[in-house]
């Protein structure tokens, strides 16, 4: 069936640690990916995202890698910081053409100690 | 630029009451728009999703219905709220071929 799903449901970082989260998709056909976070009673906030053509893309710490071969995405955060506490969310479309349309994981809370 | 508002924030309603839920989106035309339902702890769930003015598409059987009677405003209704309808809202709209932004949510509880 189609899912998405996150490795690790809680990531504990020390400040200033990198922090990597991933993901798993199941479906070969999806060629948009995007990663949101999402602080506690908010809505996701973008993060960064990537098409299926491409296998990394970095933004302001934040680096996206895609392996298609084994359907795996991750998030990389650099020198992790306390505002970056929240949910992380990885999201797929399945080739739709609507970007919109996505199926997402199911979250994994990444915790900063101090 | 472009904004999304969507109200209440926060919803109690008893079981079997109506519910109407509204978005709006400012700064851009004919854009996409979605309902998301989000589950305590649970990832976000696709509900419905509108390309143009009176055009739905319902991603779930469900108790809920969505109507689009303006370009930029989106609204989610029921006539008799279930109990299995609380959960966390979101209203979202894209460009057509661009990323999902959403708004701040409405958290509904119903009783």
């Amino acid at each position: 069936g189609e899912s998405v799903g996150l490795h690790l449901p809680t990531l504990s970082v020390q400040e200033g640690d990198n922090s990597i989260i991933n993901c798993a998709y199941s479906n070969s056909a999806s060629d948009y990916f995007i990663w949101y976070k999402q602080e506690s009673g908010k809505g996701p906030q973008f993060i960064i995202d990537i098409r299926s053509n491409m296998d990394k893309r970095q933004g302001q710490r934040v680096t996206v890698l895609l392996n298609k071969t084994v359907k795996h995405l991750s998030l990389q955060i650099a020198a992790t910081q306390p505002g970056d506490s929240a949910v992380y969310f990885c999201a797929e479309n399945h080739g739709s053409g609507n970007t919109g349309k996505l199926i997402f994981g199911q979250g994994t809370t990444l915790q900063v100690k101090p | 630029s472009q904004t999304i508002h969507q109200w209440p924030a926060t919803l109690v309603q008893p079981v079997g009451s109506p519910l109407s839920l509204e978005c709006t989106v400012e700064g851009t035309s004919n854009p996409n728009l979605y309902w998301y339902r989000q589950a305590a702890g649970r990832g976000l769930q696709l509900l419905f999703y509108s390309v143009g003015i009176g055009q739905i598409s319902s991603e779930v059987p469900q108790n809920l219905s969505a109507s689009r009677p303006q370009d930029r405003q989106f609204i989610l209704s029921s006539k008799k709220l279930l109990l299995s309808d609380s959960g966390f809202y979101l209203c979202a709209w894209s460009p057509p071929e661009g990323k999902l932004f959403f708004g701040s949510g409405t958290q509904l509880s119903v009783l």
